[in-house]
């Protein structure tokens, strides 16, 4: 079974740095999306990025970027330019390319932006 | 386009009593899926559907039935609610045809408490 594990709760960064989170997947399956969803205190589900696995380059949205290493399994965010309304919590999630499109969500990290 | 919207947007239950949750979604989606998102645990899929007439168990499916008896609608019944119900419930729906990306809606949330 695919599991998705986020190791870290809590991240905090100051304004216009940058902050990476992490995550980490378990599959047998070759081809399957990655993504990373925003979930602000409105609670709604925001896609920020999403990565394919057959791709080798790294996706890229503006001031977010994915470091996606498919051997070791593992799919950091990076936001550059932290902005207050970076503020929220960061689900990583897992879906395979055929099937059903279920989604398998890590447990989140909430991220503070500091003035 | 409404997108995907889900009713009601807060309950509060009594042990032991019974409620359906509505999702209901425009975009003729074939795929509808039910999540509910505890703290610390991530969103977890409790029941799915490929189309309409058909449905499915995911992670966390005890507790909780469905039906689709229409395409545009995904109905989640709680016949004798539990406290362990309490939760925020997500809707989510995406276009279903295989081995194509389809971008996931999601709609804002339930938050349901169980006294």
């Amino acid at each position: 079974a695919q599991t998705v594990t986020q190791s870290q709760p809590e991240m905090s960064v100051q304004e216009a740095e940058t902050v990476t989170l992490s995550c980490t997947y378990d599959t047998s399956e070759s081809d399957y999306y990655l993504f990373w969803y925003k979930q602000p205190p409105s609670r709604q589900m925001i896609l920020v990025i999403r990565q394919e696995a057959y791709k080798q380059q790294n996706a890229t949205e503006n001031r977010f970027s994915v470091n996606f290493q498919k051997a070791a399994k593992s799919f950091s965010l990076k936001i550059s330019d932290s902005q207050l309304g970076d503020a929220a919590m960061y689900f990583c999630a897992y879906r395979l390319d055929r099937g059903t499109d279920k989604l398998i969500f890590g447990t989140g990290t909430r991220l503070q932006v500091f003035p | 386009n409404a997108g995907v919207t889900q009713t009601p947007k807060f309950r509060v239950l009594k042990t032991g009593q019974s409620m359906t949750l509505l999702c209901a979604q425009d975009m003729n989606h074939e795929y509808m899926y039910w999540y509910r998102q505890d703290p610390g645990m991530g969103l977890r899929l409790i029941h799915y559907s490929v189309g309409e007439g058909t449905t499915a168990k995911g992670e966390v499916p005890d507790g909780y039935n469905v039906s689709r008896l229409k395409k545009q609608n995904f109905l989640l019944g709680l016949e004798s609610a539990a406290p362990s119900q309490t939760s925020v419930y997500f809707c989510d729906s995406s276009r279903g045809l295989d081995r194509i990306y389809n971008e996931q809606f999601f709609g804002p949330g339930t938050r349901l408490t169980v006294l």
